[in-house]
């Protein structure tokens, strides 16, 4: 079952552009985790953010959650050529800790 | 440095032959998972295991089996039963049961002959 639905579904913008992706679910959550997946490869944790937390920052990356609305956002400041990947936010609402992924949001980003 | 290490990079079925991937971690992590990535789509959970000897079925588990014999091993075997295996599969680990972000292998693609 889908739980995360990211929007838009994909997004090309010039190098020194912000990216804002967002995230919305259904079901309430302990966290909210943003992935990145390059071409062919495993995806890459990129940040995690609490139910009790309203925004993170880690280098060029800010997320924020608002669990009111049920919905989160990542902003990619200052990006780079080498941003160009797809992103993923999960849910992580059950017992097990099970991560319900979205279906990804596809960045290019132009040199 | 510690990973996790999927084999083979791709595979190939005939009908009605089982095959196996494998899953190794040298993280020391006590959960791991297999997931089935579909072109456009997200990732759907096929089986994870929170401890050795132990594991359960996410949402599309028919078709495929899995064994946790060892800590740092997860193999899965897609079956004769799985009628559409085509796709790129992921395996993850993550510490343990709980609040974790989970660390990916590189995956495997199975096709069919």
């Amino acid at each position: 079952s889908q739980q995360g639905e990211e929007d838009p579904q994909a997004l090309s913008i010039q190098e020194g552009e912000n990216a804002t992706m967002n995230c919305s679910y259904k079901t309430s959550i302990n966290n909210l985790q943003w992935y990145r997946q390059n071409s062919g490869r495993g995806l890459v944790h990129l940040i995690l953010i609490r139910s009790n937390e309203r925004e993170k920052h880690s280098g060029r990356l800010r997320v924020t959650l608002d669990t009111s609305k049920k919905s989160s956002s990542l902003l990619i400041t200052a990006s780079r050529a080498a941003d160009t990947a797809s992103y993923f936010c999960a849910t992580d609402s059950g017992a097990n800790s099970k991560l319900t992924f979205g279906k990804g949001i596809t960045l290019s980003v132009r040199p | 440095d510690g990973g996790i290490t999927q084999s083979p990079k791709y595979l190939f079925r005939k009908e009605g032959q089982n095959v196996t991937l494998s899953c190794e971690q040298n993280l020391n992590h006590d959960a791991m998972y297999w997931y089935r990535q579909d072109p456009g789509q997200g990732l759907r959970l096929i089986y994870y295991s929170q401890i050795v000897n132990d594991f359960q079925k996410g949402d599309i588990a028919e078709g495929y089996s899995v064994s946790r014999e060892k800590k740092e091993s997860f193999p899965l075997t897609v079956t004769s039963a799985q009628k559409n295996p085509t796709a790129f599969y992921l395996c993850a680990s993550s510490i343990a049961r709980g609040t974790q972000p989970q660390h990916f292998g590189d995956g495997t693609r199975l096709s069919i002959l």
